[in-house]
Formats: structure tokens, C-alpha cells, sequence
């Protein structure tokens, strides 16, 4: 099994730009997450979904839109990137069964805004 | 909203050394996990606890679920120069949809 994979691993935005996060996992987890980790920092929720076809928000939504189509991907969009974006992007998967909220993450993408 | 305190923000040990870090809360959580984080990586989770008072190893890890659930402990016995990297406790409250709350993490600097 692949866990949980993350594309791209690196980006450059320029103000305003647009982009798209995509993050798929093969654990058959109902549960995703986005956070985003600025330096020294912990991670704060950006967005997260409990099922296909639903998602919710976070902590930090504003500036950030996502969509879980199909239960393995989870996309998080930037529809007007600005530099308090840069960030690492951090997308997560768990079980929902039994109180059971092991996170699992994704190896990250870091995103500069220029 | 709810809020993890976690401590030190740093430590630097000698190779050998047991090492001792905590995190606090002041809202109860059900389940308490402890994440590592290596450069330029995700967190890997390296302990659940899931019942108050609960202590659990894994390796030369160990993990304590406080009595009164807002807070954990997380100790590493006879460091190593791997162990070096960010720590991080995150606690969830089971009525919440897995959303959970992170610390700002420990990091742990080992010297051979």
C-alpha cells in the first residue's frame, strides 16, 4: 500500500494564481483531512471531510476550498493565492470506526506565494 | 477554540539520556496520540491512548493518558541520535468527527 500520497511535493504561485492539491490514499479510510504547518508550529485544520461527497471546515478554511468527489481523493483549492499561503500542506486520512482517529499523513507539499 | 500546551519547546540531550515531554490542556479530550516528525517529512504516529490513566509502550516509548484526560505524557528511554525530530501530541474528542488539536510540538536535538 502506497498510504497516503500528496501531489505536487513542491509549488511556486504567484499572487493571485490558482492551484489545486490532490491527495489520494488506498486504506479505504472514510475520514480526510487538510492542515497546513507554518515554521514552529503545529498543524492547523484547514478543511476535512467524514465521507464521499461531504466536507467540512476547519480551523483556517478562508481562501481555501476543497472537494471529496471519490472516498480516496481529497482536492484542496486555492482559487487566489496570496503569500500568507506559504505553507507546507499536509493531507491526512483515518478509520471512523470505534472512536478510532488514527491520523495517517501524507509526505506534504510545500507551496511558496510570491 | 481549544487549545494544547506543549512542553519544552526544545530540548537538547546527551545520546543515552531518558527524555520526558508533556502537553496540557484545558478542555477534556477521549484520545490522545503522539506524532513524530522528521525534516522535510509528514508526522508518523508513534502512540494511541485511549482510556484515562491508560499507559502504553511501544519500544523505548512510553505514553501516559492523564486521570484527568487533559493531559499526556510522552517518554523516550535511552535517546538515540534518530530519535531526533519535531514531536507533536494531538487530542481528539470523539463526538467531533476526528477533528483534532495539535500541540506546536517538541524538538528534540540529540548529541552523539
Amino acid at each position: 500500500n502506497a498510504g497516503v500520497t500528496q501531489t505536487p511535493k513542491f509549488r511556486v504561485l504567484k499572487t493571485g494564481q490558482s492551484m489545486t492539491l490532490l491527495c489520494a490514499q488506498d486504506m479505504n479510510h472514510e475520514y480526510m483531512y487538510w492542515y497546513r504547518q507554518d515554521p514552529g508550529m503545529g498543524l492547523r485544520l484547514i478543511h476535512y471531510s467524514v465521507g464521499e461527497g461531504t466536507t467540512a471546515k476547519g480551523e483556517v478554511p478562508d481562501g481555501y476550498n476543497v472537494s471529496r468527489l471519490k472516498k480516496q481523493n481529497f482536492l484542496l483549492g486555492l482559487e487566489s493565492a496570496a503569500p500568507s499561503q506559504t505553507s507546507v500542506y499536509f493531507c491526512a486520512s483515518s478509520y471512523s470506526l470505534g472512536g478510532n482517529y488514527e491520523q495517517y499523513f501524507g509526505p506534504g507539499t510545500r507551496l511558496t506565494v510570491t | 477554540g481549544q487549545q494544547l500546551n506543549q512542553s519544552p519547546q526544545s530540548m537538547f540531550i546527551q545520546e543515552g539520556e531518558d527524555v520526558s515531554m508533556n502537553c496540557t490542556s484545558s478542555s477534556i479530550f477521549n484520545t490522545w496520540l503522539w506524532y513524530k516528525q522528521d525534516p522535510g517529512e509528514g508526522p508518523v504516529l508513534l502512540i494511541a491512548l485511549y482510556k484515562a490513566g491508560e499507559l502504553t509502550s511501544n519500544g523505548r516509548l512510553t505514553a501516559q493518558f492523564g486521570i484527568t484526560r487533559k493531559d499526556s505524557f510522552l517518554n523516550i528511554s535511552a535517546s538515540i541520535p534518530s530519535d531526533v525530530g519535531i514531536y507533536f501530541c494531538a487530542g481528539f474528542y470523539n463526538t467531533n468527527a476526528g477533528k483534532s488539536t495539535f500541540g506546536d510540538g517538541t524538538t528534540l536535538t540529540v548529541k552523539p
